[in-house]
Protein backbone atom coordinates (compact mmCIF):
# COMPACT_ATOMS: atom_id res chain seq x y z
CA UNK A 1 0.00 0.00 0.00
CA UNK A 2 1.47 3.50 -1.33
CA UNK A 3 1.46 6.05 1.67
CA UNK A 4 2.76 9.49 1.41
CA UNK A 5 3.50 12.36 3.75
CA UNK A 6 3.99 16.08 3.53
CA UNK A 7 6.82 17.68 5.61
CA UNK A 8 7.34 21.23 6.01
CA UNK A 9 7.17 24.69 7.82
CA UNK A 10 3.33 25.51 8.99
CA UNK A 11 4.35 29.12 8.63
CA UNK A 12 5.65 30.95 5.76
CA UNK A 13 5.98 34.90 5.61
CA UNK A 14 4.16 36.94 2.89
CA UNK A 15 6.23 37.06 0.04
CA UNK A 16 8.62 34.54 0.72
CA UNK A 17 8.84 31.16 -0.78
CA UNK A 18 6.65 28.14 0.89
CA UNK A 19 8.49 24.60 0.09
CA UNK A 20 7.27 21.15 1.30
CA UNK A 21 8.45 17.87 0.50
CA UNK A 22 6.51 14.35 -0.05
CA UNK A 23 7.60 11.35 0.80
CA UNK A 24 6.51 8.34 -0.16
CA UNK A 25 6.91 4.79 1.02
CA UNK A 26 5.65 1.83 0.06
CA UNK A 27 6.13 1.55 -3.40
CA UNK A 28 8.69 3.45 -6.01
CA UNK A 29 7.79 7.11 -6.93
CA UNK A 30 9.20 5.38 -10.05
CA UNK A 31 6.73 5.44 -13.26
CA UNK A 32 4.09 7.16 -11.63
CA UNK A 33 2.93 10.63 -11.69
CA UNK A 34 2.64 12.77 -8.38
CA UNK A 35 0.63 15.91 -7.80
CA UNK A 36 -0.16 18.41 -5.32
CA UNK A 37 -3.31 19.63 -4.62
CA UNK A 38 -4.30 22.08 -2.08
CA UNK A 39 -7.61 23.14 0.13
CA UNK A 40 -7.91 26.52 1.34
CA UNK A 41 -9.43 26.50 5.03
CA UNK A 42 -13.46 25.64 4.19
CA UNK A 43 -12.85 25.92 0.52
CA UNK A 44 -12.72 23.23 -2.41
CA UNK A 45 -9.95 21.54 -3.63
CA UNK A 46 -6.86 23.29 -6.28
CA UNK A 47 -4.88 21.33 -8.45
CA UNK A 48 -1.20 22.90 -8.03
CA UNK A 49 0.38 20.71 -10.54
CA UNK A 50 2.21 17.47 -11.06
CA UNK A 51 5.95 16.05 -11.97
CA UNK A 52 6.82 12.74 -13.54
CA UNK A 53 9.15 10.58 -11.95
CA UNK A 54 11.76 11.19 -14.68
CA UNK A 55 11.51 14.95 -13.89
CA UNK A 56 8.44 16.55 -16.56
CA UNK A 57 5.79 18.41 -15.06
CA UNK A 58 2.59 20.40 -15.89
CA UNK A 59 1.10 23.13 -13.71
CA UNK A 60 -2.24 24.75 -13.30
CA UNK A 61 -2.21 27.51 -15.36
CA UNK A 62 -3.27 30.04 -12.77
CA UNK A 63 -0.02 29.31 -10.46
CA UNK A 64 2.17 28.84 -13.10
CA UNK A 65 4.66 31.46 -13.06
CA UNK A 66 5.19 30.70 -9.47
CA UNK A 67 5.10 26.99 -9.18
CA UNK A 68 8.17 24.82 -9.14
CA UNK A 69 7.77 21.36 -8.83
CA UNK A 70 11.30 18.67 -8.30
CA UNK A 71 11.58 15.15 -7.68
CA UNK A 72 14.27 13.28 -5.98
CA UNK A 73 14.00 9.33 -6.86
CA UNK A 74 16.65 8.50 -4.32
CA UNK A 75 15.08 9.24 -2.11
CA UNK A 76 11.59 8.60 -2.98
CA UNK A 77 10.30 12.41 -2.79
CA UNK A 78 9.06 15.19 -4.67
CA UNK A 79 9.00 18.74 -3.67
CA UNK A 80 6.49 21.91 -4.22
CA UNK A 81 7.91 25.15 -3.95
CA UNK A 82 5.82 27.97 -4.27
CA UNK A 83 6.99 31.88 -4.86
CA UNK A 84 6.06 35.21 -3.45
CA UNK A 85 2.79 34.17 -1.45
CA UNK A 86 0.26 36.05 -0.27
CA UNK A 87 -2.62 34.95 2.68
CA UNK A 88 -4.27 33.48 -0.31
CA UNK A 89 -2.44 30.78 -0.58
CA UNK A 90 -2.92 29.43 3.34
CA UNK A 91 -4.04 26.51 2.37
CA UNK A 92 -3.86 22.82 3.12
CA UNK A 93 -1.53 21.05 0.95
CA UNK A 94 -1.99 17.71 -0.13
CA UNK A 95 0.28 15.11 -2.24
CA UNK A 96 -1.30 12.66 -4.30
CA UNK A 97 -0.47 9.92 -6.94
CA UNK A 98 -1.72 10.71 -10.10
CA UNK A 99 -2.20 13.90 -12.32
CA UNK A 100 -1.45 12.85 -16.11
CA UNK A 101 -4.92 12.22 -17.85
CA UNK A 102 -5.59 8.29 -17.63
CA UNK A 103 -3.80 8.44 -13.89
CA UNK A 104 -6.45 8.98 -10.94
CA UNK A 105 -5.67 10.83 -7.52
CA UNK A 106 -5.79 7.26 -5.77
CA UNK A 107 -3.45 7.63 -3.18
CA UNK A 108 -3.04 11.08 -0.54
CA UNK A 109 -1.22 12.03 2.06
CA UNK A 110 -2.82 13.62 5.24
CA UNK A 111 -2.10 16.93 4.35
CA UNK A 112 -0.19 19.88 5.87
CA UNK A 113 -1.48 23.29 7.37
CA UNK A 114 0.43 26.19 5.78
CA UNK A 115 -0.53 29.50 6.87
CA UNK A 116 0.90 32.70 5.14
CA UNK A 117 1.05 35.18 7.43
CA UNK A 118 4.12 37.79 9.43
CA UNK B 1 -10.21 27.64 -15.32
CA UNK B 2 -13.14 28.22 -13.19
CA UNK B 3 -14.46 25.74 -10.90
CA UNK B 4 -16.99 23.05 -12.13
CA UNK B 5 -20.80 23.44 -10.60
CA UNK B 6 -21.76 21.60 -7.59
CA UNK B 7 -24.86 22.01 -5.35
CA UNK B 8 -23.79 23.27 -1.73
CA UNK B 9 -25.65 20.49 -0.09
CA UNK B 10 -27.67 17.58 -0.34
CA UNK B 11 -29.44 15.61 2.15
CA UNK B 12 -31.32 11.88 2.64
CA UNK B 13 -32.72 9.28 4.63
CA UNK B 14 -30.85 6.41 5.64
CA UNK B 15 -31.59 3.61 3.33
CA UNK B 16 -32.24 6.85 0.41
CA UNK B 17 -31.06 7.71 -2.56
CA UNK B 18 -28.97 10.47 -3.26
CA UNK B 19 -27.72 12.49 -6.87
CA UNK B 20 -25.13 14.97 -6.46
CA UNK B 21 -24.43 16.68 -10.28
CA UNK B 22 -21.60 18.44 -11.35
CA UNK B 23 -21.73 20.71 -14.35
CA UNK B 24 -18.72 22.32 -16.21
CA UNK B 25 -18.43 22.94 -19.84
CA UNK B 26 -17.36 21.45 -23.08
CA UNK B 27 -13.41 22.08 -21.93
CA UNK B 28 -13.94 19.94 -19.40
CA UNK B 29 -16.48 17.47 -18.45
CA UNK B 30 -18.32 17.38 -21.61
CA UNK B 31 -15.41 16.94 -23.56
CA UNK B 32 -13.02 13.67 -21.41
CA UNK B 33 -14.52 11.11 -19.66
CA UNK B 34 -11.87 12.18 -17.13
CA UNK B 35 -14.25 12.72 -14.27
CA UNK B 36 -13.51 11.35 -10.57
CA UNK B 37 -15.35 11.88 -7.08
CA UNK B 38 -13.44 12.06 -4.37
CA UNK B 39 -15.65 11.79 -0.31
CA UNK B 40 -13.75 13.67 1.90
CA UNK B 41 -14.36 13.11 5.64
CA UNK B 42 -14.04 16.20 8.17
CA UNK B 43 -10.11 16.95 8.93
CA UNK B 44 -9.15 14.04 6.28
CA UNK B 45 -7.22 13.53 2.96
CA UNK B 46 -10.02 13.28 0.13
CA UNK B 47 -10.58 9.64 -0.85
CA UNK B 48 -11.01 8.74 -4.71
CA UNK B 49 -14.46 7.05 -5.10
CA UNK B 50 -15.18 6.74 -8.85
CA UNK B 51 -13.16 7.35 -11.24
CA UNK B 52 -13.39 7.78 -15.54
CA UNK B 53 -16.74 8.76 -15.15
CA UNK B 54 -18.51 5.09 -13.66
CA UNK B 55 -15.78 3.54 -12.61
CA UNK B 56 -14.98 2.23 -8.58
CA UNK B 57 -11.67 1.43 -7.33
CA UNK B 58 -11.22 -1.60 -5.76
CA UNK B 59 -12.15 -1.39 -2.42
CA UNK B 60 -15.49 0.96 -2.79
CA UNK B 61 -18.95 -0.05 -2.18
CA UNK B 62 -21.49 -0.62 -4.84
CA UNK B 63 -23.69 1.68 -3.38
CA UNK B 64 -21.13 4.77 -4.94
CA UNK B 65 -21.95 4.94 -8.97
CA UNK B 66 -21.18 7.42 -11.75
CA UNK B 67 -22.76 8.77 -14.72
CA UNK B 68 -22.50 11.85 -16.96
CA UNK B 69 -24.34 12.77 -19.69
CA UNK B 70 -22.68 15.94 -21.89
CA UNK B 71 -21.50 18.53 -19.67
CA UNK B 72 -23.16 17.32 -16.29
CA UNK B 73 -21.75 14.11 -14.40
CA UNK B 74 -23.29 12.83 -11.50
CA UNK B 75 -22.85 11.07 -8.24
CA UNK B 76 -25.59 8.46 -7.16
CA UNK B 77 -25.20 6.90 -3.39
CA UNK B 78 -28.03 4.15 -2.95
CA UNK B 79 -28.82 2.77 0.30
CA UNK B 80 -27.83 5.69 2.13
CA UNK B 81 -25.49 5.23 5.62
CA UNK B 82 -24.60 7.22 8.17
CA UNK B 83 -20.80 7.05 7.28
CA UNK B 84 -21.91 8.25 3.63
CA UNK B 85 -22.16 11.99 5.65
CA UNK B 86 -18.90 13.93 4.08
CA UNK B 87 -18.09 15.96 1.33
CA UNK B 88 -18.40 15.09 -2.03
CA UNK B 89 -15.94 16.66 -4.56
CA UNK B 90 -15.87 15.98 -8.49
CA UNK B 91 -13.01 16.69 -10.91
CA UNK B 92 -12.66 16.85 -14.56
CA UNK B 93 -9.67 16.76 -16.92
CA UNK B 94 -9.76 19.79 -18.90
CA UNK B 95 -9.01 20.97 -22.47
CA UNK B 96 -5.49 23.16 -20.71
CA UNK B 97 -3.75 19.83 -19.95
CA UNK B 98 -4.89 20.31 -16.42
CA UNK B 99 -7.43 19.77 -13.51
CA UNK B 100 -10.39 21.22 -12.30
CA UNK B 101 -12.35 20.51 -9.01
CA UNK B 102 -16.01 21.57 -7.91
CA UNK B 103 -16.78 23.43 -4.95
CA UNK B 104 -18.00 20.54 -3.38
CA UNK B 105 -21.04 19.45 -1.59
CA UNK B 106 -22.08 18.67 2.00
CA UNK B 107 -23.79 15.82 2.42
CA UNK B 108 -25.90 15.35 5.52
CA UNK B 109 -27.63 11.59 6.29
CA UNK B 110 -30.47 12.52 8.08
Amino acid sequence: QVQLQESGPGLVKPSETLSLTCTVSGGSISSNYWSWIRQPPGKGLEWIGYIYYSGSTNYNPSLKSRVTISVDTSKNQFSLKLKSVTAADTAVYFCARGGEVGTDFDFWGQGTLVTVSS
Amino acid sequence: QSALTQPASVSGSPGQSITISCTGTTSDVGGYNYVSWFQQHPGKAPKLMIYEVNNRPSGVSNRFSGSKSGNTASLTISGLQADDEADYYCSSYTRSSSWVFGGGTKLTVL
